[in-house]
């Protein structure tokens, strides 16, 4: 069973609207989460990362948050527009550069 | 800064053969990661370095491949023979230090095709 779980594998919504993806882990000791934003035929580009203090983390209109007791992140997109359409990869750490990927949402925004 | 620089963009070749992927991280980086990334298995790290040094390369599938970094502003992954299972999107990225936490920035990625 893979140590970090994404959902849902794929969404759409409407250009606007706001949604928002759940990571779930069980990945332990943990060290780090970070999310990831990946467009379609490019590498991906760090959106957010968050220690096991943190509980949540602003890039823009997007928005991280930890709850490292029931090991849960969710990845709020606000006022979502055609260019946040990619995939969405959770990727947790148990200690430095020992990671656990998930296997992303697929976000589609729609005019 | 340019960003992480990767060749060849494209791959294709015949299996058996041997194939070697390219990667230039951003200069001032002291650590380099490979990936490889697949419709089935999803992003999976291979190898990283840390001041050109292999750090962890417990990911990496098999003998078939290698990687070295012979300087700060080079690395190679080299899979020989190649087999059509290796076909996939394979990413290098780098960062300034690689403490955990830190920024990862990666390249374009090399896609490979092995028939």
């Amino acid at each position: 069973k893979n140590q970090v779980e994404q959902s849902p594998q794929s969404l759409i919504i409407l250009e606007g609207k706001n949604c928002t993806l759940q990571c779930n882990y069980t990945v332990s000791p943990f060290s780090n989460l970070r999310w990831y934003k990946q467009d379609t035929g490019r590498g991906p580009v760090s959106l957010t990362i968050m220690t096991f203090s943190e509980n949540t983390k602003s890039n823009g209109r997007y928005t991280a948050t930890l709850d490292a007791d029931t090991k849960q992140s969710s990845l709020h997109i606000t006022a979502s527009q055609l260019s946040d359409s990619a995939s969405y990869i959770c990727v947790v750490s148990a200690r430095d550069n020992d990671m656990r990927f998930g296997a992303g949402t697929r976000l589609t925004v729609k005019p | 800064d340019a960003g992480v620089i990767q060749s060849p963009r494209h791959e294709v070749t015949e299996m058996g053969q041997e194939v070697t992927l390219r990667c230039k991280p951003i200069s001032g980086h002291n650590s380099l990661f490979w990936y490889r990334q697949t419709m089935m298995r999803g992003l999976e790290l291979l190898i990283y370095f840390n001041n050109n040094v292999p750090i962890d390369d417990s990911g990496m599938p098999e003998d078939r491949f290698s990687a070295k970094m012979p300087n700060a502003s080079f690395s190679t992954l080299k899979i020989q023979p190649s087999e059509p299972r290796d076909s996939a999107v394979y990413f290098c990225a780098s960062s300034p230090s690689g403490v955990g936490g830190e920024t990862q920035y990666f390249g374009p990625g090399t896609r490979l095709l092995v028939l």
